[in-house]
């Protein structure tokens, strides 16, 4: 079965601080692995998608996440934090080449203060 | 192109009634998924149709189904309303198998 961790269900950065969102996931088939981002009274924006090409993937807003998979890990970073992107964050994944399911971590609070 | 839309936005029922809700998916998609928002329980997927074939199935009961129209939209009808199924409803669209999601803004549903 499926299954994502994200640890941390807040965190708190300075404006042009480096934001570091953890997530592990665990699959027994290679996995398709996104980060979604929603902000209040919203849907779900893609920031990015991992789906078995280079694995440091680079998405929208600065946003960047690299693939380990001897860590089962997909660690979303952004070297310079700005006010607008706090909200929440979460991390999701779905079996390769599969069906459209997705299975999301539980989410994580970005707060960014001046 | 429009995006994902989803009506109502809002809505209020009692429990033991019954609620639909609707889901225009972007133009040319042809998969529309459901997933349930709750702070208790997160993000959680309902179903998925495809073509008008319920194609993947998530853990809820029987009181929660859906259907796909031959124009791709898609609804989602709960019966006999419980507290528990306050929660913000989420409809995404995709091309197909693996594409990207597309998420529409939602419907809150309250059930007092």
């Amino acid at each position: 079965a499926q299954s994502v961790t994200q640890l941390g269900s807040h965190v708190s950065v300075s404006e042009g601080a480096l934001v570091l969102l953890r997530c592990n996931y665990s699959s027994s088939v290679p996995p398709y692995l996104f980060w979604y981002v929603q902000y209040p009274n919203q849907g779900l924006q893609l920031l990015l998608k991992y789906t078995s090409a280079a694995t440091l993937v680079k998405g929208i807003n600065g946003f960047e996440a690299e693939f380990k998979k001897s860590e089962t890990s997909f660690h979303l970073t952004k070297p310079s934090a700005h006010m607008s992107d706090a909200a929440e964050y979460f991390c999701a994944v779905s079996l390769s080449g599969g069906y459209n399911k997705l299975i999301f971590g539980a989410g994580t609070r970005l707060a960014v203060h001046p | 192109k429009a995006g994902v839309t989803q009506t109502p936005r809002y809505l209020i029922k009692t429990r033991g009634q019954q609620v639909t809700l609707s889901c225009s998916p972007i133009s040319g998609h042809r998969s529309v998924s459901w997933y349930q928002q709750t702070p208790g329980q997160g993000l959680q997927f309902l179903f998925e149709y495809f073509s008008e074939t319920q194609r993947n199935k998530g853990n809820f009961p029987g009181r929660f189904s859906g259907r796909q129209f031959s124009n791709s939209r898609s609804e989602m009808n709960v019966s006999t309303l419980e507290l528990g199924d306050s929660a913000l409803y989420l409809c995404a669209s995709s091309l197909g198998r693996g594409d990207e999601q597309f998420f529409g803004p939602g419907t809150r549903l309250t059930v007092l």
